[in-house]
């Protein structure tokens, strides 16, 4: 079964980090490109990151490049996302995904069950 | 960059058709053919029902249609089933910094 478990979300106050981590299961993790994205409450999906199959080439947002680092670990078959200098606007359930075919941005075919990050004094 | 353009809501009663449109700009669904559609259902993740504008992943009813026209993509559903209740979001690889942007969403209600 092809399966993301993300984890790592948790209540962290402004200014401060946070490390999201996706453990991939039920196929080639190295053969996929990857992206994390987020949906705050009640709003709609917004795209945060991508990073291609051997981790040499990544994307950012613009609301989050500097702050966000995203990263993999083939041989743990494991995407994480390091968030630095978190704002009560990055409060949102994060999800990663896998892109449907090996390379590009051609769309998310195998999405986590999310992870919720909350940043509040 | 400004998320892509759909409607807020549609709705439709059951085995009815309905089309849900979503707007970009040249640098973005009017250049690239990356374009997908995602089902959403309350506290669930998205759903990748459309990929590249009308590809649709294995295990997603035939019911479910993506086209293009220009800088708007649109994605049709036939024989709407009550199931079918949920937020629908568009998304297209954009040629500016962003790399990927989503539409607004739009919530589909069978009536």
């Amino acid at each position: 079964e092809l399966q993301l478990v993300e984890s790592g979300g948790g209540l962290v106050q402004p200014g401060g980090s946070l490390r999201l981590s996706c453990a991939a299961s039920g196929f080639t993790f190295s053969g996929y490109w990857m992206h994390w994205v987020r949906q705050a409450p009640g709003k709609g999906l917004v795209w945060v990151s991508r990073i291609n199959s051997d981790g040499s080439s990544t994307s950012y947002a613009d609301s989050v490049k500097g702050r966000f680092t995203i990263s993999r670990d083939n041989a743990k078959k494991t995407l994480y996302l390091q968030m630095n200098s978190l704002r009560a606007e990055d409060t949102a359930v994060y999800y990663c995904a896998r892109d449907v075919l090996a390379a590009g941005s051609h769309g998310m075919d195998v999405w986590g069950q999310g992870t919720t990050v909350t940043v509040s004094s | 960059q400004s998320a892509l353009t759909q409607p807020a809501s549609v709705s439709g009663s059951p085995g009815q058709s309905i089309t849900i449109s979503c707007t970009g700009t040249s640098s973005d669904v009017g250049s690239y053919n990356q374009v997908s559609w995602y089902q959403q259902h309350p506290g669930k993740a998205p759903k990748l029902m459309i990929y590249d504008v009308s590809n649709r992943p294995s295990g997603v009813s035939n019911r479910f249609s993506g086209s293009k026209s220009g800088n708007t993509a649109s994605l049709t559903i036939s024989g709407l089933q009550a199931e079918d209740e949920a937020d629908y979001y568009c998304s297209s690889y954009t040629s500016t910094s962003t790399l990927v942007i989503f539409g607004g969403g739009t919530k589909l209600t069978v009536l």
